[in-house]
C-alpha cells in the first residue's frame, strides 16, 4: 500500500533562515502533491500544489519542489518568521479521481 | 462567505450515545468530505461526497454514516459511540476532486 512519510520530530530554526520540510513516499509517483499548514486548535489550510509533471513551485517565500526519482517533495520557506511556527502536511492523490492521502505533518517552530 | 462551518465544537458522548455532526458550506462546491485526526496524526478519510445523493466511503467508514441530500450539507452520523471515536473531526470541501481543500474549524469529541 502507499505509505506518506514527514519527519515527526518538530524542526527548530532561527528566525530569517529557511526551513525545509520533506515529504517522502513509496511506490509509484502521485498524480499531484499538496501542502496544508495547521495551526493548533484549527483546520488545515491550504498553501500550494503541484503536479507530477511539474518540477518546482513558488508562492511568495514559499517553494515546493517534487523529484519523481527520489520520491520525494521539499517544501521551503525562505526568510522564516515566528509566524510560521505550525504543522505542515502533506498530501497526495495518486490516481486521478482518488482523493487525498494525508501524511503525519511536521511541526515547525521559529525562534525570534 | 462563512466558508465550512462546522457545530458542535465540542461533544462529550457516553458510550453507545448517537450523534450528529453538522457541516454547511456555502461555496457551491460539489465535493465534501469528513476526517478524524488522531493526537499527532495526519488526517484520516472517513466518507466523501461528489455531489448531492452521492457518497462513498473513505479509508476509515465503520461506525459513522453519511447522507448529501443537497450541495450545502454533509452531516456525519455516529452510532453507537466507542471510545475509539474520539477525535477530532473535520469537514472539507472542493470544487472538484483535484483542486484545493476547503477545511472547517472541526469538532472535537470525547467519548467515555
Amino acid at each position: 500500500s502507499q505509505k506518506i512519510e514527514q519527519n515527526s520530530e518538530a524542526l527548530n530554526i532561527q528566525e530569517g533562515k529557511t526551513a525545509t520540510l520533506t515529504c517522502n513516499y513509496t511506490n509509484y509517483s502521485p498524480a499531484y502533491l499538496q501542502w496544508y499548514r495547521q495551526d493548533p486548535g484549527r483546520g488545515p489550510v491550504f498553501l500550494l500544489l503541484i503536479r507530477e509533471n511539474e518540477k518546482e513551485k513558488r508562492k511568495e517565500r514559499l517553494k515546493v519542489t517534487f523529484d519523481t526519482t527520489l520520491k520525494q517533495s521539499l517544501f521551503h520557506i525562505t526568510a522564516s518568521q515566528p509566524a510560521d511556527s505550525a504543522t505542515y502536511l502533506c498530501a497526495l492523490v495518486w490516481n486521478a479521481g482518488n482523493m487525498l492521502t494525508f501524511g503525519g505533518g511536521t511541526r515547525l517552530m521559529v525562534k525570534p | 462567505n462563512a466558508g465550512v462551518t462546522q457545530t458542535p465544537k465540542f461533544r462529550i458522548l457516553k458510550i453507545g450515545q448517537s450523534m450528529t455532526l453538522q457541516c454547511t458550506q456555502d461555496m457551491n462546491h460539489n465535493y465534501m468530505y469528513w476526517y478524524r485526526q488522531d493526537p499527532g496524526m495526519g488526517l484520516k478519510l472517513i466518507y466523501y461526497s461528489v455531489g448531492a445523493g452521492i457518497t462513498d466511503k473513505g479509508e476509515v467508514p465503520n461506525g459513522y454514516n453519511v447522507s448529501r441530500s443537497t450541495t450545502e450539507d454533509f452531516p456525519l452520523r455516529l452510532e453507537l459511540a466507542a471510545p475509539s471515536q474520539t477525535s477530532v473531526y473535520f469537514c472539507a470541501s472542493s470544487p472538484s476532486g483535484d483542486h484545493e481543500q476547503y477545511f472547517g474549524p472541526g469538532t472535537r469529541l470525547t467519548v467515555t
